[in-house]
């Protein structure tokens, strides 16, 4: 079946600007999460969702990052006011806490 | 909170078997601990889950001491394609939730 997708696969922005990083897990796993992996580093919790709601947003480093996930299914992750900081894989992944089943990310780079 | 470490990197040859340790001293009392391989540009890959004692899957075995504050990841006879960068993952405890943390993550490289 179908694994998880995310959308763009690259992202390139620069410094100021908006973006959305979009989502879709596996259809029927109602906790999705999102994570921040920077090169030679590992993943960096950002945020969980138990269906439409976020049960834990801890790991959103500051205001500027937004998820939301409106009919259960497709997550958006938004960051406004983007900073050189930001460049990094964006991971999303589905299923239960112990046994995750990640997508192949989305490359932001900041200029 | 405390870091949850692993080696940076490990060599092997192939037909060898290898044992990767995750070292996490503050895990939370009822969160399991996971591994993950992960390949160049792709997404980090379920091996094997487990919460105390032994588990063993086709593809791996993960020993789980008593006190579970560490884990090893156990691979038997490893081959070229497990070349890949290792990851446990664990809850750990913190003020109102327990967080999900990665281990900083093995580089295993597998030699013919």
């Amino acid at each position: 079946g179908a694994g998880v997708s995310q959308t763009p696969s690259n992202k390139v922005t620069e410094k100021g600007k908006y973006v959305e990083l979009r989502c879709d897990p596996i259809s029927g796993h109602t906790a999705l999460y999102w994570y921040r992996q920077s090169l030679g580093q590992g993943p960096e919790f950002l945020i969980y969702f138990q269906g439409t709601g976020a049960a834990d947003d801890s790991g959103l480093p500051n205001d500027r990052f937004f998820a939301v996930r409106p009919e259960g299914s497709v997550s958006t992750l938004k960051i406004q006011r983007t900073e050189r900081g930001d460049s990094a894989v964006y991971l999303c992944a589905s299923g239960t806490r112990s046994e995750q089943f990640f997508g192949p990310g989305t490359r932001l780079t900041v200029l | 909170l405390a870091k949850t470490t692993q080696p940076i990197s490990m060599d092997s040859y192939e037909g060898q078997e290898v044992n990767i340790t995750c070292s996490h001293n503050n895990i939370a009392t009822n969160d399991y601990i996971t591994w993950y391989q992960q390949f160049p540009s792709q997404g980090p890959r379920f091996i094997i889950q487990g919460y105390k004692t032994k588990v063993t899957n086709e593809v791996a075995s993960l020993f789980i001491p008593a006190d579970r504050k560490s884990s090893t990841l156990s691979l038997p006879r490893v081959s070229l394609s497990d070349t890949a960068v290792y990851y446990c993952l664990v809850g750990e405890r913190a003020q109102n939730t327990d967080k999900l943390i990665f281990g900083t993550g093995t580089r295993l490289q597998v030699f013919p």
